[in-house]
C-alpha cells in the first residue's frame, strides 16, 4: 500500500492563480481530511469528507472547494490564490471513526 | 470551538533524559490521541487512549488519560535524536468524525 499520496510536493502560486492539490489513498478509508499547518499554529481542519458524494467545512474552508467523487481521491482546490494561503497543506485519511488519521507527506505552497 | 493547550511549547533535552509533556482541554474528552511530526513529513498517531485513567505504552514512550478526562500526559524515556519532532495531542471535535489538534511541543535532543 501507499497509503496516503499527495502532489505536488511544493509549489509557488502568483496571487490571483488557482491551483488544485491532489490527495489520494488505497486503504479504502471512508474519511479523508485536508489540513493546513502554519507556523507554530498546530493543524487546522479545511474540509473533510466521510464518503464518496460527502463533504463539509472545517475551521477554516474560505478560499477553498473539495470535491469527493471516487472514496480514494479527495482534491483540494484554491481560487483567487492569497499571500494568507502560503502554508503547509496535509490530507489524511481514517477508516472508521474520525480519530485513527493516516497523513500524507504534505504539499508546501507558496503564494507571492 | 474546542481548544487543546499544549505545554512546553518547546525544550531541549539531553539524549539519554526523560521527558515529560502534557495537554488540557477545556472541555471533556472521551478519547486522546498523540501525534509526532518529523521534520519534513506528516504527523504519524503514536498512541490512542480511550479511557479514562488509561495508561497505554508504545515502546519507550507512556500516554495516560487524566482522571478529570481534560488532561492528557506523554512521556518519552532514554531520549534518543531520532525523537526529535513536533508532538501533538488531539481529541475528538464534532462528534466523532474530526479530531482538533493542540499546537504541538516541539522537542531537540542533544546528542
Amino acid at each position: 500500500n501507499a497509503g496516503v499520496t499527495q502532489t505536488p510536493k511544493f509549489r509557488i502560486l502568483k496571487i490571483g492563480q488557482s491551483m488544485t492539490l491532489q490527495c489520494a489513498q488505497d486503504m479504502n478509508h471512508n474519511y479523508m481530511y485536508w489540513y493546513r499547518q502554519d507556523p507554530g499554529m498546530g493543524l487546522k481542519l479545511i474540509y473533510y469528507s466521510v464518503g464518496a458524494g460527502i463533504t463539509d467545512k472545517g475551521e477554516v474552508p474560505n478560499g477553498y472547494n473539495v470535491s469527493r467523487s471516487t472514496t480514494e481521491d479527495f482534491p483540494l482546490r484554491l481560487e483567487l490564490a492569497a499571500p494568507s494561503q502560503t502554508s503547509v497543506y496535509f490530507c489524511a485519511s481514517s477508516y472508521n471513526l474520525g480519530y485513527e488519521q493516516y497523513f500524507g507527506p504534505g504539499t508546501r505552497l507558496t503564494v507571492t | 470551538g474546542q481548544q487543546l493547550n499544549q505545554s512546553p511549547q518547546s525544550m531541549f533535552i539531553q539524549e539519554g533524559e526523560d521527558v515529560s509533556m502534557n495537554c488540557t482541554s477545556s472541555s471533556i474528552f472521551n478519547t486522546w490521541l498523540w501525534y509526532k511530526q518529523d521534520p519534513g513529513e506528516g504527523p504519524v498517531l503514536l498512541i490512542a487512549l480511550y479511557k479514562a485513567g488509561e495508561l497505554t505504552s508504545n515502546g519507550r514512550l507512556t500516554a495516560q488519560f487524566g482522571i478529570t478526562r481534560k488532561d492528557s500526559f506523554l512521556n518519552i524515556s532514554a531520549s534518543i535524536p531520532s525523537d526529535v519532532g513536533i508532538y501533538f495531542c488531539a481529541g475528538p471535535s464534532g462528534g466523532y468524525q474530526k479530531v482538533t489538534f493542540g499546537i504541538g511541543t516541539k522537542l531537540q535532543v542533544i546528542p
